[in-house]
C-alpha cells in the first residue's frame, strides 16, 4: 500500500518497550479527543479516546493522558508489538465539531 | 457490521478535469465526513453532515469542490476543476452520534481514495 507520511517525525522503540507519543492540541475549548492509528494504505483506526473532564483513561495496552493546563496528550503503549507500527494521529474536537488532527508521529518497532 | 465503502480506491485525472468521488457509510450512522489528507500530513475535514444537512464546511473550498449527502446516507464529493494541489486521499468516516449529542464521537473511516493530478 501507499506510504502514510514519508516526512513524519518518528519514534523508534525496541519490541516489548513502552512507547509515548506526544500531541500538542490548539484549541483551549476543545472538550474531546481521540487517538488514531493509520497503518499504509488504509484509513485512520480509532484506539482509545478521552473527554475534557477527564485527566487519564486506559484502554487494553493503551493510555491517553491530558493536560488542559498545557494544552498536551500523550499516548502510552504498553508491551509495544510489531503490529504496532504505523502512523498515530491525535484529533481533537469542540462538542462532535471542528475536528482537528495533528501532524502524525510514525511509530516504528525494531525486532 | 460492514465498514465504510469507497470508489474508486484510485483516480488519476489531467488538471481542470472534474472527478467524483462515492462513500457508503456504516448502517445507521447519523453523521459523515469527507477528509482531504495530504500526503505526510494529517486529515483535514472538508465537510460534516448530520443526517441530510451540513453541520461544518468551513475548510471546504467551495469554488471547486461540492458535496451532497442524499436522503442522509450515501454521500459524493465532487471536484471541478481539479488543481494540482488536489492530489490527496481523500477519506470518507462516520460516527454513530451526532454533533451535540454527548455520545462517542468514534468516526469509523473507509479505506480512502487516493487522487492524483497531473
Amino acid at each position: 500500500g501507499e506510504s502514510v507520511g514519508l516526512h513524519l517525525p518518528t519514534l523508534s522503540v525496541q519490541e516489548g518497550d513502552n512507547s509515548i507519543i506526544n500531541c500538542a492540541y490548539s484549541n483551549s475549548a476543545s472538550d474531546y479527543f481521540i487517538w488514531y492509528k493509520q497503518e499504509s494504505g488504509k484509513g485512520p483506526q480509532f484506539i482509545i479516546d478521552i473527554r475534557s473532564n477527564m485527566d487519564k483513561r486506559q484502554g487494553q495496552r493503551v493510555t491517553v493522558l491530558l493536560n488542559k493546563t498545557v494544552k498536551h496528550l500523550s499516548l502510552q503503549i504498553a508491551a509495544t508489538q510489531p503490529g504496532d507500527s504505523a502512523v498515530y494521529f491525535c484529533a481533537e474536537t469542540n462538542y462532535g465539531q471542528n475536528f482537528v488532527f495533528g501532524p502524525g508521529t510514525r511509530l516504528s518497532v525494531l525486532p | 457490521e460492514a465498514g465504510v465503502a469507497q470508489s474508486p480506491r484510485y483516480k488519476i485525472i489531467e488538471k481542470r478535469q472534474s472527478v467524483a468521488f462515492w462513500c457508503n457509510p456504516i448502517s445507521g450512522h447519523a453523521t459523515l465526513y469527507w477528509y482531504q489528507q495530504i500526503l505526510g500530513q494529517g486529515p483535514k475535514l472538508l465537510i460534516q453532515f448530520q443526517n441530510n444537512g451540513v453541520v461544518d464546511d468551513s475548510q471546504l473550498p467551495k469554488d471547486r469542490f461540492s458535496a451532497e449527502r442524499l436522503k442522509g446516507v450515501d454521500s459524493t464529493l465532487k471536484i471541478q476543476p481539479a488543481k494540482l494541489e488536489d492530489s490527496a486521499v481523500y477519506l470518507c468516516a462516520s460516527s454513530h452520534f451526532g454533533a451535540g449529542t454527548g455520545g462517542s464521537y468514534e468516526q469509523y473511516f473507509g479505506p480512502g481514495t487516493r487522487l492524483t493530478v497531473t
